[in-house]
């Protein structure tokens, strides 16, 4: 089984910063098996990234997905007010089928 | 509009039963795989199972097999997840989610691009 890691656990940042999140791999992985999501408290979460890089539809350009191998990464170039909530990266296996890293809380600072 | 709305959550006790049912709209239900994701308070997410689009095949996370069984019924467009023997590490909020499927190199791969809302399960005595 893959266990992803996700750090830090949590980010204070300001609006107006940058954001820069970890996942890591326990071994590697195909950047087509890699999405992240943002959470809200109270909402379902969101599709953010899939294929490690590209854009889910309605995604604003300031979040970007990068990283290969074991090792990738969510960039929110400039942090709105809405932006601070947990993210999750996400791979596609075989068993189990999916798991889930264990969250970044992204908090105002 | 794609739409996912959850229903069936509540409070059990140990040992117990609950089904919990997702009604699907707004996109062609037997063209996609379904899934459970769930979020137990204060953790991340877990995807818990999921099902074909015609129902034949069927995977979950270890611990759930046996006692969970997820099934769906095309003609009502509703996805569903029998709980039996129902633990406390079981209570959380429940997700129905799509599985949308990409393509590239030969190789398929898959995310969630649709969530519901979630219904709460409460596993308590």
């Amino acid at each position: 089984e893959i266990v992803l890691t996700q750090s830090p656990g949590t980010l204070s940042l300001s609006p107006g910063e940058r954001a820069t999140l970890s996942c890591r791999a326990s071994q590697n992985i195909s950047t087509i098996y890699l999405a992240w999501y943002q959470q809200k408290p109270g909402q379902a979460p969101r599709l953010l990234i899939y294929s490690a890089s590209s854009r889910a539809t309605g995604i604003p350009d300031r979040f970007s997905g990068s990283g290969s191998g074991t090792d990738f990464t969510l960039t929110i170039s400039r942090l709105e007010p809405e932006d601070f909530a947990v993210y999750y990266c996400q791979q596609y296996g075989s068993s189990p089928r999916y798991t889930f890293g264990q969250g970044t809380k992204l908090e105002i600072k | 509009e794609v739409q996912l709305v959850e229903s069936g959550g509540g409070l059990v006790q140990p040992g117990g039963s609950l089904r919990l049912s997702c009604a699907a709209s707004g996109f062609t239900f037997t063209s996609y795989w379904m899934s459970w994701v769930r979020r137990a308070p204060g953790k991340g997410l877990e995807w818990v199972a999921n099902i074909k689009q015609d129902g034949s095949d069927k995977y979950y996370v270890d611990s759930v097999r046996g006692r969970f069984t997820i099934s769906r019924d095309n003609a009502k467009n509703s996805l569903y997840l029998q709980m039996n023997g129902l633990r406390a590490e079981d209570t959380a909020v429940y997700y129905c989610a799509r599985d949308r499927a990409g393509y590239s190199s030969g190789w398929y791969f898959y995310y969630f691009d649709y969530w519901g809302q979630g219904t709460l399960v409460t596993v308590s005595s």
